[in-house]
């Protein structure tokens, strides 16, 4: 069974405070992603990576950076925490060659 | 531009009444489609996917999406909704091979007992 977890359920930071959010995947996948979820907006994908260093951006990477140094691990980075960016962030995975994402349960971030 | 809709943003029924929730995309190229469903308070999880082949695809707990390429169309059926369905209900499209999945902005659907 797969398993991808992210280090916090809940998180509440400041304006301005530098965040990381981490994920990890126990099955050996090539490929991880971020998304946030808003309601009403659904799923939208931040980046996502297929390899160990390698990243891609997604449909809205504005504010975030990521880092990929183990491949079992992508961590999202918001550089300078803004209101905007309170939020649900998902983190998923696929093994190369597959198609069905497994999420972790996600991480409820709060930027007061 | 790439996008996908889902027209129902809250579905409520009682239970054993038939379900539908449309799924329509946009996309130049061929995909993948997926249905994704989360439970309250659980992970997102996999329903039901199509790749190519039969576009009557069957998935767990009694669900079936239809894909319709004329129509791009994606949408999820089940005859008999039960409480436990309760739920939201998500509609993704992936361009083939790329790993880009695009996904709707979800469907909450609340069954009543």
């Amino acid at each position: 069974d797969v398993k991808v977890t992210q280090s916090s359920r809940y998180l509440v930071k400041r304006t301005g405070e530098k965040v990381f959010l981490e994920c990890v995947q126990d099955m050996d996948h090539e490929n991880m992603f971020w998304y946030r979820q808003d309601p009403g907006l659904g799923l939208r994908l931040i980046y996502f990576s297929y390899d160990v260093k390698m990243k891609e951006k997604g449909d809205i990477p504005e504010g975030y950076s990521v880092s990929r140094e183990k491949k079992e691990r992508f961590s999202l980075i918001l550089e300078s925490a803004s209101t905007n960016q309170t939020s649900m962030y998902l983190c998923a995975s696929i093994l190369a060659g597959d198609n069905e994402q497994f999420f972790g349960p996600g991480t409820r971030l709060t930027v007061l | 531009a790439q996008s996908v809709s889902q027209h129902n943003h809250h579905v409520i029924l009682s239970e054993a009444a038939s379900l539908e929730l449309g799924c329509n995309y946009s996309y130049g190229g061929t995909v993948n489609l997926f249905w994704y469903v989360q439970y309250p308070g659980q992970h997102l999880q996999l329903l039901l996917k199509y790749f190519s082949g039969d576009p009557l695809v069957k998935g767990i707990k009694g669900f079936e999406a239809e894909f319709i390429k004329s129509k791009f169309s994606f949408n999820l059926r089940k005859p008999s909704v039960q409480w436990s369905d309760t739920a939201e209900y998500f509609c993704a499209v992936e361009g083939e091979g790329t790993y880009k999945y695009i996904f709707g902005t979800g469907t909450r659907l609340k069954v009543l007992a």
